[in-house]
């Protein structure tokens, strides 16, 4: 069965960055896009971007452009997320998900992670 | 970018109610609209995605509607675990946006 599988919560200073990792089993890794949303407490969903495991190209959002840095490891099927710069608003949630679109342009998030807490205090 | 405007931003209800959510784009965005459920301390589920396709494992109570600019999530019968917040979510153009969630509570 499909699972994607989040890396544990972190706590990171104000100005440090955080990698979370999002492991993906129970279909071909490099079929799927993986893409990552942010929650901050108390607020909604906030698309951040993806990565295509299978050629590692990425889109970002705007609003992360120049933070934010997903890679993948295609020998363990793993993807990272790396966000830089932290402040005290990047305290969320982060979520990953595999993307299906099964139309070639109906994208929608279909397994998502647990979700990792990712706490900035100083 | 694309703005998804839910309404309402929160409702109560009982259990065997019929309700309705309304999610209103900015533009026209076909049907590149999906729904999720998503309750506290759990990663959102994926309930309707291309508008109005029932995702696999989804009961029938759940149904979506709609193209264009509006939308329509309806459960025909409340169930005591569907008390939750519902986003709507568009992937017709990048940046991919949610709506701010409508928050169902127990009535």
């Amino acid at each position: 069965q499909v699972q994607v599988v989040q890396s544990g919560a972190e706590v990171k200073k104000p100005g440090a960055s955080v990698k979370v990792s999002c492991r993906a089993s129970g279909y071909t890794f490099t079929s799927y896009y993986i893409h990552w949303v942010r929650q901050a407490p108390g607020q909604g969903l906030e698309w951040m971007g993806g990565i295509n495991p299978s050629d590692g190209s990425t889109i970002y959002a705007q609003n992360f452009q120049g933070r934010v840095t997903m890679t993948r490891d295609m020998s363990t099927s793993t993807v990272y997320m790396e966000l830089s710069s932290l402040r005290s608003e990047d305290t969320a949630v982060f979520y990953c998900s595999r993307v299906t679109d099964p139309w070639g342009s109906h994208y929608y998030f279909d397994f998502w992670g647990q979700g990792t807490l990712v706490t900035v205090s100083s | 970018d694309i703005q998804l405007t839910q309404s309402p931003s929160s409702l109560s209800a009982s259990v065997g109610d019929r309700v309705t959510i309304t999610c209103r784009a900015s533009q026209s965005i076909s049907t590149y609209l999906n729904w999720y459920q998503h309750k506290p301390g759990k990663a959102p589920k994926l309930l309707i995605y291309a508008a109005s396709s029932l995702q696999s494992g989804v009961p029938s109570r759940f149904s979506g509607s709609g193209s264009g600019t509006d939308f329509t999530l309806t459960i025909s019968s409340l169930q005591p675990e569907d008390f939750a917040t519902y986003y709507c979510q568009q992937s017709y153009r990048t940046p991919w946006t949610f709506g701010q969630g409508t928050k169902v509570e127990i009535k």
